[in-house]
């Protein structure tokens, strides 16, 4: 199974980027994905994730109101965006499946979009 | 939230050498504990699940022991591909979280 995320992004503040996560068949149906990013000289971060089959979300209560998770039935693509950028989001966003939002395991992932926030 | 402590940032070593990561949670988390390795402009991968299942196709070098609240991810014989950086993250509950990693490079 392999994520596909879409390109590199350089943003101004208070923007908003979009990037994209293209899924399989099978992963879109049974799986969730999630979004976790990694800010340069930091540590790994969950941010939220989807379930599309039942378009259920969870979101971390450190991006609640900035980050919007949705999907796209008719291209399997889950999609993450995140809104009033600032320099503090200059990181790399990964997605990553995992098998629900018990016990959250990640597993595979996507090879990452550089969001680069500056003025 | 179950906070996650990787005591080094950083070590130095060489081919060969035998490499131990330890990771530390506020809070007993049982088994549910997973070592990730991540290379730049790489896709981060999972070494190890439930503190000490090696994923399939993972090199037997790679192991991992603990439970509880004390964790511990050790490469017994270091190769030139290991270079990276290494990641603990608990999976007991919402929300899922990482230590800060500790990267691995050439002495």
């Amino acid at each position: 199974e392999q994520l596909v995320q879409s390109g590199a992004e350089v943003k101004k503040p208070g923007s908003s980027v979009n990037i994209s996560c293209k899924t399989s068949g099978d992963t879109f149906s049974h799986y969730v994905i999630n979004w976790v990013r990694q800010a340069p000289g930091q540590g790994l971060e969950w941010m939220g994730g989807i379930l599309p089959s039942f378009n259920t979300k969870k979101y971390a209560q450190n991006f609640q109101g900035r980050v919007t998770i949705s999907a796209d039935k008719s291209t399997n693509t889950v999609y993450m965006e995140l809104s009033d950028l600032r320099s503090a989001d200059t990181a790399i966003y990964y997605c990553a499946r995992s098998t629900g939002f018990q016990r959250i395991l990640f597993d595979p992932w996507g090879q990452g979009t550089l969001v680069t926030v500056s003025s | 939230d179950i906070q996650m402590t990787q005591s080094l940032s950083s070590l130095s070593a060489s081919v060969g050498d035998r490499v131990t990561i330890s990771c530390q949670a506020t809070q007993d988390i049982s088994n549910y504990l997973n070592w990730y390795q991540l290379k730049p402009g790489q896709a981060p991968k999972l070494l190890i699940s439930d503190a000490s299942n090696l994923e399939a196709g993972v090199p037997s070098r790679f192991s991992g022991s603990g439970s509880g609240t004390d964790f511990t991810f050790t490469i017994s014989s270091l190769q030139p591909e290991d270079f990276a950086t290494y990641f603990c993250q608990q999976y007991d509950s919402l929300p899922p979280t990482f230590g800060g990693g500790t990267k691995v490079e050439s002495k």
